[in-house]
């Protein structure tokens, strides 16, 4: 079984600072990671996905996720934040049997 | 363009009544997925279907069913509908490989009175 937290239910930034969102997991095998985007009034969307090649996953839209085993950790940053990355944003394991177990989700807020 | 279709966008429903949610992809995934989505919960699983003519029991299954006649359309029904099932329903699918993401449709809305 497995499960995620993810830490900070809202995260607030000004535009242009460093956003970090943090996610931790329980697995008891090797994981698939994963962090997803959700805008307002639409499903999730990918934003990268940690697939054992290297630690450090670069996404869409500037974001990147490093994955530290002993740590249990996936958290996500983004150097510069932008008005448009206000959205919700869920950290997701999956073992052998695909099917993915979400964290609770953060909330961006960026402010002006 | 392809992707996942739910339907109906959004529904109000009183207590009781039978409803099917709709769901079909055009993607010839072999998995689908059924998720609630509750404010400070997440997302979480309803029922899955590996393949067609198949389906499992996720995290929260009880008071709703679901059916894969076909890889396509994976339906899920609520038989009575009770105020607690009041949220918001993705369907997703995936190929089922390795770590492919899944992908998702666009939601439906319901509240049950």
């Amino acid at each position: 079984a497995q499960s995620v937290t993810q830490l900070g239910s809202h995260v607030s930034v000004s535009e242009g600072a460093l956003v970090l969102l943090r996610c931790n997991y329980s697995s008891s095998v090797p994981p698939y990671l994963f962090w997803y985007v959700q805008y307002p009034n639409q499903g999730l969307q990918l934003l990268l996905k940690y697939t054992s090649a290297a630690t450090l996953v670069k996404g869409i839209n500037g974001f990147e996720a490093e994955f530290k085993k002993s740590e249990t950790s996936f958290h996500l940053t983004k150097p510069s934040a932008h008005m448009s990355d206000a959205a919700e944003y869920f950290c997701a394991v999956s073992s052998n049997d695909y099917k993915l177990s979400f964290g609770a989700g953060t909330t961006v807020t960026v402010r002006a | 363009i392809a992707g996942i279709t739910q339907a109906p966008t959004s529904q109000i429903l009183a207590a009781g009544r039978r409803m099917t949610l709709r769901c079909t992809q055009d993607m010839r995934h072999n998995a689908m997925y059924w998720y609630r989505q509750d404010l400070g919960l997440g997302l979480r699983l309803i029922h899955y279907s590996n393949t067609a003519g198949t389906t499992g029991k996720g995290e929260v299954p009880d008071g709703y069913s679901v059916s894969r006649a076909n890889t396509d359309d994976f339906p899920l029904t609520l038989a009575s509908a009770v105020p607690s099932q009041t949220s918001v329903y993705f369907c997703a699918s995936s190929p089922r490989t390795g770590n492919s993401p899944l992908h998702f449709g666009n939601g439906t809305r319901l509240t049950v009175t």
